[in-house]
C-alpha cells in the first residue's frame, strides 16, 4: 500500500509570494491533518480535514488555508509569505471507522524556504 | 490545551535500555501517541495508549497513567539505528481525531 505522498518535496519562495502544497493520503484514509515543524516551535497543528470539511484549525493566521477534495487529497495554501514561514510542512492521514480513529501516518514533508 | 513535557536529550549505550518520560496536563484526554523521527525524515508511529497500563511491541513498550498525566516509552536492547528524536503527542477529548499536540521531542543518542 502506498504511503502518504507530498509534493513538492522542496520549495524556495520569496517574501510576499504565495505557495500551495499538496498531500495525497493513504488509500482509504479520509482524515488529513497538516502540521508545521520548526526547530524553535516543534510540531504544531495547522488544520484537519475530513470528508472535504475542515474539522479543526490550529493557532495560525488566516494566511494559512487548506481544502480537501472528494478523493481525500488535500492542499494547503500560504499567502503573503513571511521569513518565519520557513519550515517543514507535514501532512498526516488516518483511518476513520465510525467514531473511531487510529494512528496518523506522516508523509515525507515539504521543506519550504522563504528568502 | 495541553502542556507536554519530555526531556530534551538522553544518551545510552548500544544494548542498554532507555526510558523516555512524558508528562502532560490536559483539560480532557483521548489518547497518547509516541512517534520516532530520524533527522530529515517524517515521524513514524510507534505506539498508542488510551487506557492505563503497558503496551508492548517488540523492543518498544509504552506505559500510561491517566491519573498522573504520565507516560513513558521504553526502548530495550538499543541499536545504533534507534538514535532519533522521540515525540510524545496527546489528543484532547474535546478535539477532533486528527489534532495532536506534540511535545518538543527527546533526542536519544546511542553510543557504541
Amino acid at each position: 500500500k502506498a504511503g502518504v505522498t507530498q509534493t513538492p518535496r522542496y520549495l524556495i519562495k520569496t517574501r510576499g509570494q504565495q505557495v500551495t502544497l499538496s498531500c495525497s493520503p493513504i488509500s482509504g484514509h479520509r482524515s488529513v491533518s497538516w502540521y508545521q515543524q520548526t526547530p524553535g516551535q516543534g510540531l504544531q497543528f495547522l488544520f484537519e480535514y475530513f470528508s472535504e470539511t475542515q474539522r479543526n484549525k490550529g493557532n495560525f493566521p488566516g494566511r494559512f488555508s487548506g481544502r480537501q477534495f472528494s478523493n481525500s487529497r488535500s492542499e494547503m495554501n500560504v499567502s503573503t509569505l513571511e521569513l518565519g514561514d520557513s519550515a517543514l510542512y507535514l501532512c498526516a492521514s488516518s483511518l476513520v471507522l465510525g467514531e473511531s480513529s487510529y494512528e496518523q501516518y506522516f508523509g515525507p514533508g515539504t521543506r519550504l524556504t522563504v528568502t | 490545551g495541553q502542556n507536554i513535557d519530555q526531556p530534551t536529550e538522553m544518551t545510552a549505550t548500544e544494548g542498554a535500555i532507555v526510558q523516555i518520560n512524558c508528562t502532560y496536563q490536559t483539560s480532557g484526554f483521548n489518547g497518547l501517541f509516541w512517534y520516532q523521527q530520524h533527522a530529515g525524515e517524517a515521524p513514524t508511529f510507534l505506539s498508542y495508549n488510551v487506557l492505563d497500563g503497558l503496551e508492548e511491541k517488540g523492543r518498544f513498550s509504552s506505559f500510561l497513567s491517566r491519573s498522573k498525566g504520565y507516560s513513558y516509552l521504553l526502548l530495550k536492547e538499543l541499536q545504533m539505528k534507534d538514535s532519533a528524536s522521540y515525540l510524545c503527542a496527546v489528543r484532547d477529548k474535546g478535539d477532533s481525531w486528527g489534532k495532536l499536540q506534540f511535545g518538543a521531542g527527546t533526542q536519544v543518542v546511542v553510543t557504541p
